[in-house]
């Protein structure tokens, strides 16, 4: 099936930095989520956005709709450990109960 | 407030068996998602329920089953198990509509041998 482009596929980060990640498709969505798995864990949501263009905080986090409605990233500032775990982005089209497309995900390490 | 609960935790099952999986929404949830989680992968969808009746079905053989009960809970159904259908099994809930987004509960890890 489909699935959204999020590359690398793990990242490491020294605790204390920023890190940005991408999320691409080939087609539009109208919502885009960003979403955290952590081990034994279903996925829990971080971020949604409604709007393209639209830029929406959540505590340390910080995500943004792309304009193309094609892409979306999520920024995270001042890493902490707890911020150890996969993070997928997921596109929704229109129209109630519509399904997540989700991207693979990518594995974050934050070394202390 | 009870999340959403899935059982069992973890399964193993033989090729050929059936299998069913169970999920709780949150309470006014009126909407139901399985999705299927691959070992490395992302969630692929497989069935959307809204108020009893399938709203939508992703790419997965007829050997895979949902229905959603009067009380919105939900079952999946999968028959001759085969190996590549060890996975993580998510059922998420939601209220409806496009701007609800959804919960996932833990997961039902299936094991096939």
């Amino acid at each position: 099936g489909q699935q959204l482009n999020q590359s690398p596929q793990s990242m490491f980060i020294q605790e204390g930095e920023d890190v940005s990640m991408n999320c691409t498709s080939s087609s539009i969505f109208n919502t885009w989520l960003w979403y955290k798995q952590e081990p034994g864990e279903g996925p829990v949501l971080l971020i949604a956005l409604y709007k393209a263009g639209e830029l929406t905080s959540n505590g340390r986090l910080t995500a943004q709709f792309g304009i193309t409605r094609k892409d979306s990233f999520l920024n995270i500032s001042a890493s902490i450990p707890s911020d150890v775990g996969i993070y997928f982005c997921a596109g929704q089209l229109a129209g109630a109960n519509s399904k997540l497309t989700f991207g693979k995900g990518i594995t974050l390490s934050v070394r202390p | 407030d009870a999340g959403v609960t899935q059982s069992p935790t973890h399964l193993i099952k033989t090729r050929g068996q059936q299998v069913t999986l169970r999920c709780s929404p949150i309470s006014g949830h009126k909407s139901v998602s399985w999705y299927q989680q691959v070992l490395g992968q992302g969630p692929q969808f497989i069935f959307q329920y809204y108020e009893k009746e399938e709203r939508g079905r992703g790419n997965f053989p007829d050997r895979f089953s949902a229905r959603q009960f009067p009380n919105y809970s939900s079952e999946l159904n999968v028959n001759a198990l085969l190996l590549g259908d060890s996975a993580l099994y998510l059922c998420a809930s939601s209220f409806g509509g496009l701007n609800y987004g959804y919960t996932f509960g833990s997961g039902t890890r299936l094991t096939v041998v």
